[in-house]
């Protein structure tokens, strides 16, 4: 039981370059999210889903596409990578929108 | 607009020192609160929860919170800290009225010296 996994845990890119993050979840949840984390500014969230084949846009969406094709993965997709975008990303999950929501334990993304 | 404010953002404190972190928050209606912790590398976990009920919650690792509905605060505390709990506290509220969103504080850094 992995529960809330991501890929890659790092990765570096340059500015202009494309690339995806992968969530996987093992818990049956409806709700996946996608946040980042940066210093001082607490969590922003960026997208999320209330179930297979939904999304909707958060705080940040600017940047960023996400898919939910399946119910256990969500995806999160930069397609132009700026430095701005330099952050750490957390995917959570959770049963109802309500209720306590569980982290992966992040990507660390570096855009040069 | 929706938030959450933790006024704290670095404590210091000693070994054995006493903890008080401030949440507040600004929703109306029937609110669900969370304490989360991300100790240094990790991902965020959860401390403790509060739902409904009595609104002193105790969580894991001494940790306790305190919901008062009149203050629109949720502060956590422990009575004596160990270097073991520096690390990062956020305080997170959801309601139904919040669509499907759980909105977190910008997060208080905790640092205690051995």
């Amino acid at each position: 039981n992995a529960g809330v996994t991501q890929t890659p845990k790092f990765r570096v890119l340059k500015t202009g370059q494309s690339m995806t993050l992968l969530c996987a979840q093992d818990m049956n949840h409806e709700y996946m999210y996608w946040y980042r984390q940066d210093p001082g500014m607490g969590l922003r969230l960026i997208h999320y889903s209330v179930g297979e084949g939904t999304t909707a846009k958060g705080e940040v969406p600017d940047g960023y596409n996400v898919s939910r094709l399946k119910k256990q993965n969500f995806l999160l997709g930069l397609e132009s990578a700026a430095p701005s975008q330099t952050s750490v990303y957390f995917c959570a999950t959770s049963d109802t929108p309500t209720y306590e929501q569980y982290f992966g334990p992040g990507t660390r993304l570096t855009v040069t | 607009a929706q938030s959450v404010s933790q006024h704290n953002h670095h404590v210091i404190l000693s070994e054995a020192a006493s903890l008080e972190l401030g949440c507040n928050y600004s929703y109306g209606g029937t609110v669900n609160l969370f304490w989360y912790v991300q100790y240094p590398g990790q991902h965020l976990q959860l401390l403790l929860k509060y739902f409904s009920g009595d609104p002193l919650v105790k969580g894991i690792k001494g940790f306790e919170a305190e919901f008062i509905k009149s203050k629109f605060s949720f502060n956590l505390r422990k009575p004596s800290v160990q270097w073991s709990d520096t690390a990062e506290y956020f305080c997170a509220v959801s309601s139904y009225s919040s669509a499907s969103k759980i909105i977190f504080g910008s997060g208080t850094r905790l640092s205690i010296r051995p």
